[in-house]
């Protein structure tokens, strides 16, 4: 079935280094991709999306692009800060079939001072 | 802030007991979901409605029901808990668009 698989943390990065986080997918069709960000003690956020491939989401300076050939949305930013430190999941929506999300297990970052 | 209201926040009950979550989508919104967050299984969608329906279903137990009501806010009801059913439950809700908005939580714990 459809799934999404992301690197597992927790990932530990100083501050102003440069952040990637691997994200892969399966999923028949073209399903929509996103980040969603889990801030300590909330519920998720989207942090971006894309929707179709070449498409690059991007929002607080970070960025996705949604590689069909690789089946990849990895997540990336040039100059992380220490309030970026959450969970990250990559996600996928099904298109056309039921509306449900399909997420990563998460991938926890520390940024230190 | 979302827009999406979980009750209660925390709730600690005892194994065999019941319980009921509580949630109101967003203004507008006619889908509501059901997630359940642990730590060993990570971030599972139980069960989706849209507009008073049940629309998809996933790795929900049976001892777990969930309604949406006319006025569209939805409950989650999980009985005869075990201790394995301590998680985080979120709702979310969405509208026309492919996003989900997520409610901030509410956190069970069964003793």
């Amino acid at each position: 079935g459809d799934s999404v698989t992301q690197m597992e943390g927790p990932v530990t990065l100083s501050e102003e280094a440069f952040l990637t986080i691997n994200c892969t997918y399966t999923a028949t069709g073209y399903p929509s991709l996103f980040w969603y960000v889990q801030y300590p003690g909330e519920g998720l956020q989207l942090l971006l999306k894309a929707t179709k491939a070449d498409d690059k989401g991007s929002n607080k300076g970070f960025e996705a692009t949604y590689r069909k050939e690789t089946t990849s949305f990895h997540l990336e930013k040039g100059s992380v800060q220490v309030s970026d430190s959450a969970v990250y999941f990559c996600a996928l929506k099904r298109v056309n079939r039921d509306d449900k999300i399909i997420f990563g297990k998460g991938t926890r970052l520390h940024i230190l001072p | 802030d979302s827009g999406v209201t979980q009750t209660p926040k925390h709730l600690i009950t005892a194994t065999g007991q019941r319980v009921t979550l509580r949630c109101s989508p967003r203004s507008g919104d006619l889908s509501v979901y059901w997630y359940q967050q642990s730590l060993d299984q990570g971030l599972q969608f139980l069960i989706q409605y849209y507009n008073g329906e049940e629309r998809a279903k996933g790795n929900i137990l049976e001892r777990f029901s969930a309604q949406q009501f006319p006025d569209l806010h939805s409950e989650l009801n999980l009985s005869s808990l075990e201790l394995g059913d301590s998680a985080l439950y979120f709702c979310a809700s969405s509208g026309a668009g492919d996003e989900q908005f997520f409610g901030p939580g509410t956190r069970l714990t069964v003793l």
